[in-house]
């Protein structure tokens, strides 16, 4: 079993839908939890970031962490066709450890 | 005035040959990485260095070799390339080596190994 399992996708929705991006991880050790967004041909930005359990909100966007499931996911309000990207989990254990990224959902949104 | 910069963005060399590549962050930032993202988007961890001292080296073939001048460049060199190597490298870095410090990333180096 992979440390982060994310499914691929891809994932189409139509404009204003709100879209669950999820993870699971194996390893209850991991501590931070991000999301990151990729666009074609670009490198990843970091969209949020969580420490522990818990939600966190940012605009349209909502990452949730439950712990106890090894669970995390990302919400997308009112979805954009700018929103359509490669989404990619990551977390890490401690300072001076390496993230583990999942390996991403492309999502489509269409106008 | 791009924040983490890599050169070239599209390398297309052969098998067995040997190239560089370099990254520079302008962010005064003390942590820099490369990740290798493999044909299936799969974003791995090669190597990373705090204020020029590697501090994480992962199970990468010693054909790779990582450089720090100084703490604003992170070099890559790759002898006797073959064509596993194939990929896209990214270089990032972050404000330090602490576990929640987000990471900046560069858009990437497209290796493609004839």
């Amino acid at each position: 079993q992979k440390e982060v399992e994310q499914d691929p996708g891809p994932l189409s929705v139509p404009e204003g839908a709100i879209v669950s991006l999820n993870c699971t991880y194996s390893n209850s050790a991991f501590q931070y939890f991000m999301w990151y967004r990729q666009y074609s041909r670009k490198g990843p930005e970091l969209l949020m970031y969580t420490y522990s359990s818990g939600n966190k909100e940012d605009g349209r966007f909502t990452a949730q962490v439950d712990k106890s499931s090894k669970y995390i996911s990302l919400f997308i309000r009112d979805s954009q066709p700018s929103d359509s990207a490669t989404y990619l989990c990551a977390m890490s254990y401690q300072a001076g450890t390496a993230l583990i990224f999942g390996k991403g959902t492309t999502l489509s949104v269409s106008s | 005035d791009t924040a983490v910069s890599q050169t070239p963005k599209y390398l297309v060399t052969q098998m067995g040959n040997d190239k560089s590549i370099k990254c520079e962050q302008n962010l005064g930032h003390d942590t820099m990485y490369w990740y290798k993202q493999d044909s299936k988007k799969f974003l791995k961890i090669m190597f990373s260095y705090n204020n020029k001292e590697l501090i994480i080296n992962e199970t990468v073939p010693n054909r790779f070799s990582p450089k720090s001048p100084d703490k604003a460049h992170l070099n890559l060199h790759i002898n006797s390339l073959e064509l596993g190597d194939s990929a896209v490298y990214f270089c990032a870095s972050s404000q330090d080596a602490q576990a929640h410090q987000p990471q900046h990333f560069g858009d990437g180096t497209r290796l493609s190994i004839l």
